[in-house]
This record gives C-alpha cells, sequence and structure tokens, in this order.
C-alpha cells in the first residue's frame, strides 16, 4: 500500500453502538489527524497525534476517542454514536506537525447514524 | 481567531473560460496557505501551497499568489476543463497556532463541457 487507508469505506449504524473507523499510514509520518465533512461547514478538526504515543482535541472532540500506539495507525473511537455523528470522516498525516504541514488525505469513511 | 473565508459555490462555468475563486484569510502568526482540491468520492490533495509574502503557487494551469497587504490567496486558471470539477478548499496553516491546518468551507465548481 502507498498513502493512507481508512476502512470501512462506509457505515450504517444504529444510535447507541460503538464504532471504530481504521486509519492507517505506510510514510512514516509523524502527525496524524481525523476531520469530519459535513455540508456548508468544511472539514473540522476532531482530534490529532503529532507523534505516536500522544494525542490532542481538535474543534470538535466529543464524542470521539483516539489512540496513537505506533506510527502507522490512528483509530478513530465513537463510544455510543448519535445521529449527529452522521458525516464523512477524513484521516490525515504529514511528516510534522510544524509548519508547512502539508498533509495526506485517506479517501474517507461515510458513516450513517440511525 | 484564525479564519478563512473563501468564495459561496457552486460556481458554473464553460470548458475554457477563466476560474477565480477568492480566498482571504486572518491569522495570529505568518501563516502558509494552500489550496486543497477534492474529487468526487476522493480525500482531499494539495494542489498547491505558499509559504510567505508573494510567493506564487502553482500546479496543473492553477496559481495563487500569497497577498500580505489584502490577506489574499485567490485561485486562478486561464482555461478550465471539464476535469476541473471538484471542490476547492483554501486553508491555512498558523504558526501561532501550532500550526494546525484550518480549511475554509470549500467552493464546488461545475465545468460544463
Amino acid at each position: 500500500i502507498a498513502g493512507i487507508t481508512q476502512a470501512p469505506t462506509s457505515q450504517i449504524l444504529a444510535a447507541g453502538r460503538r464504532m471504530t473507523l481504521r486509519c492507517t499510514q505506510d510514510m512514516r509520518h509523524n502527525a496524524m489527524y481525523w476531520y469530519r465533512q459535513d455540508l456548508g461547514l468544511g472539514l473540522r478538526l476532531i482530534h490529532y497525534s503529532n507523534t505516536a504515543g500522544t494525542t490532542g482535541k481538535g474543534e470538535v472532540p466529543d464524542g470521539y476517542s483516539v489512540s496513537r500506539a505506533n506510527t502507522d495507525d490512528f483509530p478513530l473511537t465513537l463510544a455510543s454514536a448519535v445521529p449527529s455523528q452522521t458525516s464523512v470522516y477524513f484521516c490525515a498525516s504529514s511528516a510534522s506537525d510544524r509548519a508547512p504541514n502539508e498533509q495526506f488525505f485517506g479517501p474517507g469513511t461515510r458513516l450513517t447514524v440511525l | 481567531g484564525d479564519s478563512v473565508t473563501q468564495m459561496e459555490g457552486p460556481v458554473t462555468l464553460s470548458e475554457e473560460a477563466f476560474l477565480t475563486i477568492n480566498c482571504t484569510y486572518t491569522a495570529t502568526g505568518y501563516p502558509s496557505l494552500f489550496w486543497y482540491v477534492q474529487y468526487p468520492g476522493e480525500g482531499l490533495q494539495l494542489l498547491l501551497k505558499a509559504t510567505k509574502a508573494d510567493d506564487k503557487g502553482s500546479n496543473k494551469g492553477f496559481e495563487a499568489t500569497y497577498r500580505k497587504e489584502t490577506t489574499s490567496f485567490h485561485l486562478e486558471k486561464g482555461s478550465v476543463q471539464v476535469s476541473d470539477s471538484a471542490v476547492y478548499f483554501c486553508a491555512l496553516s498558523d504558526p501561532g497556532r501550532d500550526d494546525k491546518i484550518i480549511f475554509g468551507k470549500g467552493t464546488r465548481l461545475h465545468i460544463l463541457p
């Protein structure tokens, strides 16, 4: 593989269920990010990790958690999904968390919470 | 706080028309500026960037100039193609805000054959 992969591609989930979105990169990038994309709102940062073992909260972290056990993987977990979490989720990575911080994006996961 | 404002879409043009998508920003520091493009069903990919005032980023016939005096980074292309149909995002990375990227809301571009 080359770049960033995300799984699943899409998912329909009942409210209250737990869900983990997977993200893997093979570029040995230090920094990784999770965004959600909603119509009319652009991309909003959920959580980020500047390096393996560290994580931080973005603009809209509530209801989501992340972990960064190693360089390559950065899963996003919804502990108890709600309909407002219906969105397209993008994982991204960058070699460094410092400017100019060019980010590379995965293909996205379309999540529908009913 | 930091923000990016770009023109509302959708923008519809005929093939070979001239394109301008306006983008202005506010930032506490001295940001780097980017244009990302999202083709249907895909993630975002970097189109071009500029890291200091008066820099011109260019790629695939698109270009944008970092204008510090007007806090702008407008995207232009002289002759668009149907394959340019996509959503375009202006973005900044501000060292004064821990270098996190802030995206505009995106502008959808439709090119008619």
